[in-house]
C-alpha cells in the first residue's frame, strides 16, 4: 500500500490567495483527518470524516477554512482567502473507524503564505 | 484540550535506556493508549498501543498500570537515530464521536 499521499508537498502562496490541499487516504480506511502543526500551536486537529461525512468540525479556525471528502478516495482542504498566519505543515490521516485503531499519516504540506 | 500530559523534553545517551511517562486522569474505560514517533519534516508515525499491562514489540514496550492514569514508554538501548518528538495518545469521545488530540509531546534528544 502507499500510505497516505498527500499534494502538494510545499506550496508557496502569496496573501489573498486561494489554497487547496489534497489527500488520498489508505484504501479501505473510513475516517480522515486533517491536522495542521506549528511550533506554536503544536498539532491541531482542524477536522475528520467518518465515511466521507464531516463529523467533527470544530477545530476549523475560520470560515475561510472549508474541507470536503466527495468520495472515500480523496479529500480537500482549502483556504480562501490565504494569511500570513495560515503558514504552516498541514497533514492528512486515516484510520479504520472505531477505537484504538491506529492513525496513518501522509507526509504532510508544507504552506507558506507570503 | 488533550487529555494527555507528558515532560516536554528529555535528554539521554546513546545505548541506555529511556522511558516517557504519560499522565491520562481521564482515560475512559474503552480509550486505548497510542504512543507516536515524529521525526523532523515527517508525519507521526505509529510506535506501540496497548490497553492495559505490558505490550512489547521489535522497538519499545508500554507498561500501563491497573488503574491506567498513566503510561509509560520505554525505549531499550537508545541510538542517535531515536532523536525525536513522542506523543502519547487517548481518544477523546467525550462529544459523542471518536477524535484523536495531540499534547505538546516529549521531544527525546539522544546525544552520543
Amino acid at each position: 500500500d502507499a500510505g497516505v499521499i498527500q499534494s502538494p508537498r510545499h506550496e508557496v502562496t502569496e496573501m489573498g490567495q486561494e489554497v487547496t490541499l489534497r489527500c488520498k487516504p489508505i484504501s479501505g480506511h473510513n475516517s480522515l483527518f486533517w491536522y495542521r502543526q506549528t511550533m506554536m500551536r503544536g498539532l491541531e486537529l482542524l477536522i475528520y470524516f467518518n465515511n466521507n461525512v464531516p463529523i467533527d468540525d470544530s477545530g476549523m479556525p475560520e470560515d475561510r477554512f472549508s474541507a470536503k471528502m466527495p468520495n472515500a478516495s480523496f479529500s480537500t482542504l482549502k483556504i480562501q482567502p490565504s494569511e500570513p498566519r495560515d503558514s504552516a505543515v498541514y497533514f492528512c490521516a486515516s484510520s479504520s473507524l472505531g477505537a484504538g485503531e491506529k492513525l496513518f499519516f501522509g507526509s504532510g504540506t508544507q504552506l507558506s503564505v507570503l | 484540550l488533550a487529555k494527555t500530559t507528558q515532560p516536554i523534553s528529555m535528554d539521554s545517551y546513546e545505548g541506555q535506556e529511556v522511558n516517557i511517562t504519560c499522565s491520562h486522569n481521564n482515560i475512559a474505560t474503552n480509550d486505548y493508549i497510542t504512543w507516536y514517533q515524529q521525526f523532523p519534516s515527517q508525519g507521526p508515525r505509529f510506535i506501540i498501543q496497548g490497553y492495559k499491562t505490558k505490550v512489547t514489540n521489535e522497538v519499545a514496550s508500554l507498561f500501563i498500570p491497573a488503574d491506567r492514569k498513566s503510561s509509560t514508554l520505554s525505549l531499550p538501548r537508545v541510538s542517535l537515530s531515536d532523536t525525536a518528538v513522542y506523543y502519547c495518545l487517548v481518544g477523546d469521545n467525550n462529544s459523542g464521536t471518536y477524535k484523536y488530540i495531540f499534547g505538546t509531546g516529549t521531544r527525546l534528544k539522544v546525544l552520543a
